[in-house]
């Protein structure tokens, strides 16, 4: 069965600082990952994901990611943060295979401080 | 493309009363699934359509729990008898295709039960 860990359930840095929320992943292959931004009362919207090809990714809003498939992980980082990235951040899988079951970690609230 | 549609947004409903909420997927979008957020939680897995026919269910779902997609395009989750554990979030989601290919999701039906 595959799983996504999460590390940090609160992460605060100062805005114009480096953001970096960690994603570990567990899987028997190397599954699809994502990373979903949820704003307060919202729903989920794709920052990103990597499904095959080139492990760097980039997303919106300056966001990119890593899939190492050696470390299992596929760490978010943005250079600079602002004010409008408060939000929390959720790490997800999908089988490579079959149909798109999503296992989500259990989120990461980023705070950033002015 | 209008997005995922959430119908109520939020509910208010005693204890022991049934509940529907509907879910209009992106238009030619065939699959659908159904997950349920907790505070502070990620989205848990409750269901799965590919057109009409109901792929899988969670053992999240419990009996009181029937999910549909009559026709392959809007689906509807109802709660029966509900109980006070049932507060939660309700996300719908919907994608086409294969396992990489990307899921989007409602903004959500906040159900409190009082």
């Amino acid at each position: 069965a595959q799983s996504v860990t999460q590390l940090g359930s609160h992460v605060s840095v100062s805005e114009g600082a480096l953001v970096l929320l960690r994603c570990n992943y567990s899987s028997s292959v190397p599954p699809y990952l994502f990373w979903y931004v949820q704003y307060p009362n919202q729903g989920l919207q794709l920052l990103l994901k990597y499904t095959t090809g080139a492990t760097l990714v980039k997303g919106i809003n300056g966001f990119e990611a890593e899939f190492k498939k050696s470390e299992t992980s596929f760490h978010l980082t943005k250079p600079s943060a602002h004010m409008s990235d408060a939000a929390e951040y959720f790490c997800a899988s999908v089988n490579s295979g079959g149909y798109q079951k999503v296992t989500f970690g259990t989120g990461t609230k980023l705070q950033v401080i002015p | 493309d209008t997005g995922v549609s959430q119908d109520p947004r939020h509910k208010i409903t005693k204890r022991g009363q049934n509940v529907t909420f509907r879910c209009d997927p992106i238009s030619e979008h065939n699959r659908l699934y159904w997950y349920r957020q907790t505070l502070g939680q990620g989205p848990e897995f409750l269901t799965y359509f590919q057109n009409e026919a109901q792929l899988e269910k969670s053992r999240l779902l419990s009996d009181r729990f029937s999910a549909e997609r009559p026709k392959g395009s809007f689906s509807t989750l109802e709660i029966q008898r509900t109980e006070q554990g049932d507060s939660a979030m309700y996300l719908c989601a919907s994608s086409y295709g294969g396992s990489g290919n990307t899921i989007y999701f409602g903004e959500g039906s906040w159900l409190t039960v009082v």
